[in-house]
């Protein structure tokens, strides 16, 4: 069984930017979330995909989207990047709203 | 606003002893609580889910969830240096809309002296 993977590991944007962030999914899971982990804090949700289309979104701008596929991986977009955008984005996969399995995450550095 | 409190720590406890973590929640129509481990660096692991009132047990873990009093809580018997990280406390709340996704708390840092 293939865990949730997320790429790239480390990213560092200048600001203004453009970034997308890329998710695949734990293998029978059909549900992606994204969260925004600060550091010091506990992860934000961002918003969920369920059958390719948002399922739900957190307290985030529209600056922020995201993509499912059909093979249920995921995007995560972010534009015109701000410097608090710096953080852990967080992938995690599951049936439905079942558990959350997290991946490795992306480092993203916004300079 | 929806909220997950715990206690930032850092909580010190002896290497054998019981470790004892702390959440409240403000949603009162919250139905599913889960316990994360994060290690400096690395992302959320899954340790404990739990949906009805009262303990379950996994090995050296126990949930307990008390919806009348908003409270969940963590034991980690014979406490493990290894067990030394930061415990995320999670909830699913739930709108008009559906389902949030996982609120967090900003976890507890869990020391276990040798």
């Amino acid at each position: 069984e293939t865990g949730v993977t997320q790429s790239p590991t480390h990213l560092i944007k200048t600001r203004g930017q453009q970034v997308t962030l890329r998710c695949s999914s734990q293998s029978g899971h059909n549900t992606v979330s994204w969260y925004q982990q600060a550091l010091g804090q506990g992860p934000q949700f961002i918003f969920q995909y369920y059958r390719e289309e948002e399922n739900g979104r957190g307290n985030f701008p529209p600056r922020f989207s995201g993509l499912q596929f059909p093979n249920y991986s995921s995007e995560l977009n972010v534009n015109a990047l701000e410097l608090d955008d710096s953080a852990l984005y967080l992938c995690a996969s599951s049936f439905s709203l079942g558990e959350q399995y997290f991946g490795p995450g992306t480092r993203l550095t916004v300079t | 606003q929806k909220e997950v409190e715990q206690n930032s720590g850092p909580l010190s406890v002896p290497e054998g002893a019981i470790a004892s973590l702390n959440c409240t929640y403000s949603d009162r129509v919250s139905q599913s609580f889960f316990w994360y481990r994060q290690y400096s660096g690395k992302s959320p692991e899954l340790i404990m889910s739990i949906y009805s009132n009262g303990d379950k047990e996994d090995g050296r873990f126990t949930a307990q969830l008390n919806k009348a009093s908003q409270y969940v809580s963590l034991l980690i018997r014979d406490s493990q240096p290894s067990d030394s990280a930061t415990y995320l406390c999670a909830v699913i709340m739930y709108s008009g809309g559906g389902a949030d996704g996982l609120t967090f708390g900003k976890g507890t840092h869990l020391i276990i002296q040798p």
